[in-house]
């Protein structure tokens, strides 16, 4: 079964650059690693998507090494905004289409100050 | 979010009775989602419809049921409310259409159900 480790909990300041990493040692071969953010009392919102390498959007950048066993996503100069939990998302390798189980990590709390 | 729909947004009932959630989507999405998050567990997902009366069970769908009569409304059911299902519970839509393996959902903004 596929299992996904994110760290707990993160502190950054407005301006920099944050890194979080998402372990995935066992996922399906041809799904995508996907990455949430979830504010208090909303649902978690679609961020970044991507295959294999780096995926640029206008909000994150998300780097996926050769052997997909992790992904890092990359939040540029973040702000006070930023603070949130976010969440790695990758598919089971067990499964096809909709039966496939869809792997939910327990999110990073990233905590940014002024 | 635009398009998604949760209600009531809050809700507490006694154990025993019955409960129903309510997710309405105006995008004319096939696939819709139940999911409940819980501290320490994350987002688990309770049952899913991939069309109108084509529902399948998720990885925690005991107690629950589901039913999808129109394409814009999918409705979640607590048939007899129990303190452990107190939660946050989420609908979400696939966009695009969950044909292929991409995770791209948009989530209603939850339900806090409390059982008492």
């Amino acid at each position: 079964l596929a299992k996904t480790t994110q760290p707990i909990s993160m502190d950054s300041y407005e301006g920099q650059e944050v890194n979080i990493t998402c372990s995935h040692n066992n996922i399906a071969t041809n799904d995508y690693i996907t990455w949430y953010q979830q504010f208090p009392s909303q649902g978690p919102r679609f961020i970044i998507q991507g295959y294999k390498t780096k995926v640029t959007n206008e909000v994150a950048s998300l780097f996926i090494p050769a052997d997909r066993k992790s992904s890092t996503l990359s939040l540029p100069r973040v702000s006070l905004s930023d603070t949130a939990v976010y969440y790695c998302l990758v598919g089971d390798p067990v499964g096809t289409g909709n039966n496939r189980k869809l792997i939910w990590g327990l999110g990073t709390s990233l905590a940014v100050n002024p | 979010d635009a398009g998604i729909t949760q209600s009531p947004r809050h809700k507490v009932t006694e154990t025993g009775t019955p409960v129903t959630l309510r997710c309405h989507q105006t995008e004319n999405h096939r696939y819709m989602y139940w999911y409940r998050q819980d501290p320490g567990h994350g987002l688990r997902l309770i049952h899913y419809s991939y069309g109108v009366k084509d529902t399948d069970k998720g990885e925690v769908s005991d107690g629950y049921s589901v039913s999808r009569s129109k394409t814009e409304d999918f409705l979640l059911t607590l048939e007899s409310a129990t303190s452990s299902q107190t939660s946050v519970y989420f609908c979400a839509i696939s966009t695009p259409p969950r044909t292929t393996d991409d995770y791209g959902y948009t989530f209603g903004s939850g339900t806090r159900l409390t059982v008492v």
